[in-house]
C-alpha cells in the first residue's frame, strides 16, 4: 500500500538557517504531494501541494519538488524564523487534495532566536 | 481563526468508560468529514469517513462498534470511544473539506484512559 517516511526529528535549529526536512514515498501511479504544518495548539495546515511530476510547490518562503525519479518531496527554506517552528507533515493522496490522505510520522521543528 | 474545532482537545478518562468527541465544521457544511488516530511517533492514520445522514465508512482494521461515528448535521460528527482502554490512548484529528476542495484539520483531541 501507500506510505509516506519523512526525516525523524526532532529537528533543532538557529534563525536564519538552512532548513531541510526530507520525505520520500511509496505509491502506485502519481499521487498528489502534500506538506502540511501543525503549530502548536492549532490544526494540522496545508502549507503547499504539487500534483504532478516536477512541480514545485512554494508558500511561506518554503519550497518542495516533486521528484518522481527519486519518489520525494523534499521541504526545504532558506531562512528559517522563530515563528516557523511547528511540526511538519508530508503526506500524499490520490484524490488530488482532499480526502483519504496518507501522512508521514511528522517531524517536529523548533527555531531558536 | 479555526474553521474546524475540535472538543475536548484533551479528556482521561478510566478504563471501560465511553469518551466522545466532537467535531464542528464552523463556516461552512460538510457532508463528509474525516477522523485520523496518530500514536506517539507514529503517521495519523484515517480511520472513517463519516457521511451526514448515512453509516460511517471504516478502514480497515478499525473497529465500527468501537468508534462509534455520529455525522447527525451538516457541521456536526462526533466519535465515540466505548468501553475505552489504555491501548486506545492516543491523538485523535478530524478533518473536513470545503466544496472548493480545500481540507481542514480541527485542532486534535488527546484521550489518555487510565
Amino acid at each position: 500500500g501507500d506510505s509516506v517516511t519523512q526525516m525523524e526529528g526532532p529537528v533543532t535549529l538557529s534563525e536564519e538557517a538552512f532548513l531541510t526536512i526530507n520525505c520520500t514515498y511509496t505509491a502506485t501511479g502519481y499521487p498528489s504531494l502534500f506538506w502540511y504544518v501543525q503549530y502548536p495548539g492549532e490544526g494540522l495546515q496545508l502549507l503547499l501541494k504539487a500534483t504532478k511530476a516536477d512541480d514545485k510547490g512554494s508558500n511561506k518562503g518554503f519550497e518542495a519538488t516533486y521528484r518522481k525519479e527519486t519518489t520525494s518531496f523534499h521541504l526545504e527554506k532558506g531562512s528559517v524564523q522563530v515563528s516557523d517552528s511547528a511540526v511538519y507533515f508530508c503526506a500524499l493522496s490520490h484524490q488530488g487534495g482532499s480526502e483519504k490522505l496518507v501522512f508521514g510520522k511528522g517531524t517536529k521543528l523548533t527555531v531558536n532566536p | 481563526g479555526a474553521v474546524v474545532s475540535q472538543h475536548p482537545s484533551r479528556v482521561i478518562c478510566k478504563s471501560g468508560t465511553s469518551v466522545k468527541i466532537e467535531c464542528r465544521s464552523l463556516d461552512f457544511q460538510a457532508t463528509t468529514m474525516f477522523w485520523y488516530r496518530q500514536f506517539p511517533k507514529q503517521s495519523l492514520m484515517l480511520m472513517a469517513t463519516s457521511n451526514e445522514g448515512s453509516k460511517a465508512t471504516y478502514e480497515q482494521g478499525v473497529e465500527k462498534d468501537k468508534f462509534l461515528i455520529n455525522h447527525a448535521s451538516l457541521t456536526l460528527s462526533t466519535l465515540t470511544v466505548t468501553s475505552a482502554h489504555p491501548e486506545d490512548s492516543s491523538f485523535y484529528i478530524c478533518s473536513a473539506p470545503r466544496r472548493t476542495g480545500e481540507l481542514f484539520f480541527g485542532e486534535g483531541s488527546r484521550l489518555t484512559v487510565l
